[in-house]
């Protein structure tokens, strides 16, 4: 099974200021055909979770242009270029590419 | 507005089972593979079992297999998760998610509770 080893998994932040969170698969998320499966979601405290950013780094409809992805192959980063209040709960990477679909332990992000 | 919305939770003894449903609404189902994940209380997130358009192929985690079985309805919009001999580990939020070609998995249903105690 691949594995997602996300970091930090707790990120106290300041408001207005960036935050990023790291993913890392034990595998290549590379598909046999060439897309790259993986997905950032965020959920919110008594909520489910919902997508942010698909295939490394698009965002999803409605999701603003603060959040941005990046990464390739094995590494992966989801940038929130000044964080406000809203963007408070748990971020998860997730791939997938192969089955069992797996996905990260989840990044607490706090307001200090 | 496209709407998952998941039903048959509850609270049920060890070895015994649990059906549940999710209606959708709001796109053309049958296009769609689905997805079933769950959250135990306080945890992350677990992928549980997918299931394609045409009801073929059909995947599940390992901690399921051989207990649980995915099915559709494609005439009514249907995503069905038959849940047997049910442990206390399976305790846990179960989210119904489709998952699109274009954007991944796009959508998720606000959950249904499934407790496992005696």
């Amino acid at each position: 099974d691949i594995v997602m080893t996300q970091t930090p998994l707790s990120s106290p932040v300041t408001l207005g200021q960036p935050a990023s969170i790291s993913c890392r698969s034990t595998q290549s998320l590379v598909h046999n055909d060439g897309n790259t499966y993986l997905s950032w979601l965020h959920q919110r405290p008594g909520q489910p979770p919902r997508l942010l950013i698909y295939k490394i780094s698009n965002r999803f409809s409605g999701v603003p242009d603060r959040f941005s992805g990046s990464g390739a192959g094995t590494y992966f980063t989801l940038t929130i270029s000044r964080v406000e209040a809203e963007d408070i709960g748990v971020y998860y990477c997730m791939q997938g590419t192969q089955f069992p679909y797996t996905v990260g332990q989840g990044t607490k992000l706090e307001i200090k | 507005e496209v709407q998952l919305v998941e039903s048959g939770g509850g609270l049920v003894q060890p070895g015994g089972s649990l059906r549940l449903s999710c209606a959708t609404s709001g796109f053309i189902f049958s296009s769609y593979d689905m997805n079933w994940f769950r959250q135990a209380p306080g945890k992350g997130l677990e992928w549980v079992s997918y299931i394609a358009t045409r009801s073929s192929p059909i995947s599940y985690a390992d901690s399921v297999k051989g207990r649980f079985i995915v099915t559709r309805d494609n005439a009514k919009n249907l995503l069905f998760l038959q849940m047997n001999s049910l442990r206390d580990e399976d305790t846990a939020v179960y989210y119904c998610v489709r998952d699109s070609e274009i954007t991944d998995f796009d959508y998720w249903g606000h959950g249904a509770l499934v407790t496992v105690s005696s």
